[in-house]
């Protein structure tokens, strides 16, 4: 695709459900990011991926966060009995390499929220 | 003290007026620096980025950065109602892989 994807862009979890939430990068972009973004925030980040490898996870706020990139294109964000706390949009990125203008592509974000 | 700061508006300007939008960071450690645009309920894109002191210009945007003073700001000269968003702030520290952002700033710009 031209951009961008994610799927769903819509998720509603009771407490205690697990979530996965899944991105489809632009087409031969190396690098893939995950953010986090409360309403009314900036963009948080969660973990970045170099083709298949997760090079820096440390924004994950807990062990029940989890994400992949097997293959090197598609990844998934799993979040393990989701908290009300855990609601929010969550933003995929990817860039042909690394960062260097810093022109990450953004998807249009999974909101998730939490009941 | 967070890593980049924004206040975060909403800042309002009439239609034509320059906008000023501005974030301070606090790693000195930090080489490049980038300015989002984020349409309510979209998703963030890029519209500047500047990596070394002084102005960078392009079309109507203009950035500008004090590593000294640690301070980068955005303007928008002739504003225009389509420029109503929030513009965030975001920094790359070092050989780091990631962009750090700030809370973001609400600009409108008014009839």
């Amino acid at each position: 695709g031209a951009g961008v994807s994610q799927s769903p862009r819509y998720k509603v979890a009771k407490r205690g459900q697990d979530v996965a939430l899944r991105c489809d990068p632009i087409s031969g972009h190396v690098s893939l990011f995950w953010y986090q973004q409360a309403l009314g925030q900036g963009p948080e980040f969660l973990t970045y991926f170099q083709n298949e490898a997760q090079l820096d996870k440390s924004g994950l706020p807990s062990d029940r966060f989890f994400a992949e990139r097997p293959e090197g294109s598609v990844s998934t964000l799993k979040i393990q009995r989701t908290q009300q706390e855990d609601s929010a949009v969550y933003l995929c990125a990817s860039s042909y390499l690394v960062l260097n203008t810093g022109e990450l592509f953004f998807g249009e974000g999974s909101r998730l929220t939490v009941l | 003290q967070k890593e980049v700061e924004q206040n975060s508006g909403p800042l309002s300007v009439p239609e034509g007026a320059i906008a000023s939008l501005n974030c301070t960071y606090s790693d000195r450690g930090s080489q490049s620096f980038f300015w989002y645009r984020q349409y309510s309920g979209k998703s963030p894109e890029l519209i500047m980025f500047i990596y070394s002191n002084g102005d960078k210009e392009d079309g109507r945007f203009t950035a500008q950065l004090n590593k000294a003073s640690q301070y980068v700001s955005l303007l928008i000269r002739d504003s225009q109602p389509s420029d109503s968003a929030t513009y965030l702030c975001a920094v790359k520290v070092g050989g780091g892989n990631k962009l750090t952002f700030g809370t973001g700033t609400q600009l409108k710009v008014e009839l």
